[in-house]
């Protein structure tokens, strides 16, 4: 049973413009998300958290939105940069489980 | 301050044989945990450490088997090894893993079964 779901294996976005993605979750247990940034050959870096008691976290170019009744976050890039391009995975944790789930996740390509 | 390593970073092992990988966390997180990366199915929880204890472990066979040392140092086995076991293993340490952690990872280490 997959708690985590990224839904869009992958996303095409033009350099400058907003990206997107999607992350949504089954467990209303979760009380804490991550997002993760993974090139090729390394280990996932990460980019934003944010916890289940505020619906909004920036981080410079990036904001995590969470909406708690339908349980789904996103990741919001603005501007994309062809930097960006990578896959992105989205991850969530129940406190007391000294674990996370992560989703499948989402390959995002910035055009230049 | 350096990041979280693993070591070897490649290894091809062949069916029925057995294989440890090592891992040492960031200086002063005494919190380690393993995760399993294929295609298509993501990160998968494989288990947790701290202060040489399991906290949680995945659903993984008891093939798969892991422990902490005093300095924080981990190390993960694999018994009888599967062609399904070639994957990408990567190591996460953190503070002391409580409710509010993020784990920093390693590099990970590609292992290949054949």
């Amino acid at each position: 049973d997959q708690q985590v779901k990224q839904n869009s294996p992958s996303l095409s976005v033009q350099e400058g413009r907003i990206s997107i993605l999607n992350c949504d979750y089954t467990n209303s247990m979760f009380d804490y998300f991550l997002w993760y940034k993974k090139y090729p050959a390394e280990g996932p870096t990460f980019l934003i958290s944010i916890s289940s008691i505020k619906d909004k976290n920036e981080d410079g170019r990036f904001t995590v939105f969470l909406n708690k009744s339908a349980k789904h976050l996103s990741l919001h890039i603005v501007p994309s940069q062809p930097g960006d391009s990578a896959v992105y995975f989205c991850a969530a944790s129940a406190s007391g489980t000294y674990k996370y789930i992560f989703g499948t996740g989402t390959r995002l390509k910035v055009l230049a | 301050k350096a990041g979280v390593t693993q070591t070897p970073r490649y290894l091809i092992k062949t069916r029925g044989q057995q294989v440890t990988l090592s891992c040492s966390p960031i200086s002063g997180h005494r919190s380690v945990s393993w995760y399993q990366q294929t295609p298509g199915q993501g990160l998968q929880f494989l288990f947790e450490y701290f202060s040489e204890t399991q906290r949680n472990k995945g659903n993984f066979p008891g093939r798969f088997s892991g422990r902490q040392f005093s300095n924080s140092r981990s190390e993960m086995n694999v018994s009888t090894l599967e062609l399904g076991d070639s994957a990408l293993y990567l190591c996460a340490s953190s503070l002391d893993g409580t409710s509010v952690f993020r784990p920093y990872f390693g590099p990970g280490t590609r292992l290949t079964v054949t």
